[in-house]
């Protein structure tokens, strides 16, 4: 089946140790999303890339930097985590207007 | 004002009710609108997907836009406690791909 895929599912993280998480796809969307959902919050948009076009969020801390390599995967990189980044990191993808979900990876910072 | 706004809960209710979901927004740009279910620790699935206004069913489920009023509602019919979710409402400008705005959800509890 053509999916949306996260890993790793949970991510346990030291306070300012850098982290990358990763999400790859089948669907051959060109457009792929990153999402900071936390607990009972909206998902909210971090960053997209539109094809090879890189999008930020004018809100979107310095600290997330993101990476795609390729029409299949895409990575958060969160160069310093802080305490206040403990959140579900949410990948989604599109060719057109529906956005279709991974299933999240969980961050946790100590 | 926010621009979704959308009434957190619990929302509670026995099985087989017929549950009404709604999302409220101020900005007329938005054309299309879609409802995500998302279960606990997992990624919101797409459920509906609804552009311009009118009732779009599927299965159990009816999507219904209201432009005029910035209304846009979920019907679920027959509800099962497998239904049991957050249920988030999203909606975009046209804009060839989305950038979607949120509701932040509303839990549904159905109890057997």
């Amino acid at each position: 089946d053509a999916m949306v895929i996260q890993n790793p599912r949970y991510q346990v993280t030291q306070f300012g140790k850098p982290v990358t998480l990763s999400c790859s796809q089948t669907l051959n969307h060109n457009v792929m999303y990153w999402y900071q959902q936390k607990s009972s919050q909206a998902p909210k948009l971090l960053f997209h890339y539109y094809d090879k076009d890189f999008n930020n969020e004018a809100d979107t801390p310095d600290n997330f930097q993101s990476r795609r390599p390729n029409t299949s995967f895409c990575f958060l990189d969160i160069r310093s985590p802080g305490l206040g980044d403990a959140a579900m990191y949410l990948c989604a993808t599109s060719r057109d207007d529906e956005q279709y979900f991974g299933p999240g990876t969980r961050l946790t910072v100590t | 004002q926010k621009e979704v706004e959308q009434d957190p809960g619990p929302l509670s209710v026995p099985e087989g009710a017929i549950v009404s979901l709604n999302c409220t927004y101020s900005n007329s740009a938005f054309q299309y609108f879609m409802w995500y279910r998302q279960y606990s620790r997992k990624g919101p699935e797409l459920l509906m997907y609804t552009y311009s206004s009118g009732n779009k069913e599927d299965g159990r489920f009816t999507a219904q836009v209201d432009k005029s009023s910035k209304y846009i509602s979920l019907f679920i019919r027959d509800s099962q406690p497998s239904d049991s979710a957050t249920y988030l409402c999203a909606m975009s400008p046209p804009s060839g791909y989305s950038t979607l705005t949120f509701g932040k959800g509303t839990m549904l509890l159905v109890s057997p």
